[in-house]
């Protein structure tokens, strides 16, 4: 079956630091992959997404690409703010709609 | 756009009722939407697909039973956990699919908090 690997929690950074946040999977296909953000007490929301391979997607400073060759889709920002704490999920999607999402992992910044 | 909402947001119950939570999708036309369970600290686990007009299909170790599906219109799926009991207790997230857009577009609702003591 399909399967997404993120990397382990807690992350804790100081503000300004760069932020990694490493995502692997396994699929059958051309799925599509998705980095979804959870702050406390609330559902998901969409980060970004790329739909094929060398993709990138990007916005509020994230970027992941898609990485076929490595089933990659790593998250990155240049520069973490305090509001940027959250649980970050990475997730793919396939063709016929079945999702798997890895199991988050919590971003803690620091002022 | 792509507005899903969830109600309630927060429900207590007591150990043997049953509660219902509403999906609705605000602003589109949603054939499918689904159903996920998150666990404290943990992933969203997909319980189920429900398609409008046609019966939900569940993942394996989902009682059918239990989490009653009814997806009766476009626009609004609903879960019945039945005879709750405090294991069920857990954040209940729904999340729906534009019947116009790509395929691979979820959008989330917000969440439901069951807690059943």
């Amino acid at each position: 079956g399909n399967s997404v690997t993120q990397m382990e929690g807690p992350v804790t950074l100081s503000e300004e630091a760069f932020l990694t946040i490493n995502c692997t999977y396994t699929a059958t296909g051309y799925p599509s992959l998705f980095w979804y953000v959870q702050y406390p007490g609330e559902g998901l929301q969409l980060l970004l997404k790329a739909t094929k391979a060398d993709d990138k997607g990007s916005n509020k400073g994230f970027e992941a690409t898609y990485r076929k060759e490595t089933t990659s889709f790593h998250l990155e920002k240049g520069s973490v703010q305090v509001s940027d704490s959250a649980v970050y999920f990475c997730a793919l999607i396939t063709n016929a709609g079945k999702s798997t999402f890895g199991d988050g992992t919590t971003l803690t910044v620091k002022p | 756009g792509a507005v899903v909402s969830q109600h309630p947001s927060r429900v207590i119950c007591k150990s043997g009722t049953s509660v219902k939570i509403e999906c609705r999708s605000l602003d589109f036309q949603a054939t499918t939407m689904f159903w996920y369970r998150q666990f404290p600290k943990k992933s969203l686990m997909l319980m189920a697909t429900s398609n409008e007009g046609s019966k939900a299909t569940y993942e394996q170790g989902v009682e059918k039973d239990k989490f009653l599906i009814n997806h009766a219109s476009l626009t609004l799926s609903t879960l019945t956990v039945t005879s709750a009991h405090p294991e069920d207790s857990s954040f209940y997230i729904c999340s729906a699919r534009d019947r116009t857009g790509v395929i691979h577009e979820q959008f989330f609702g917000p969440g439901t908090r069951l807690t059943v003591l």
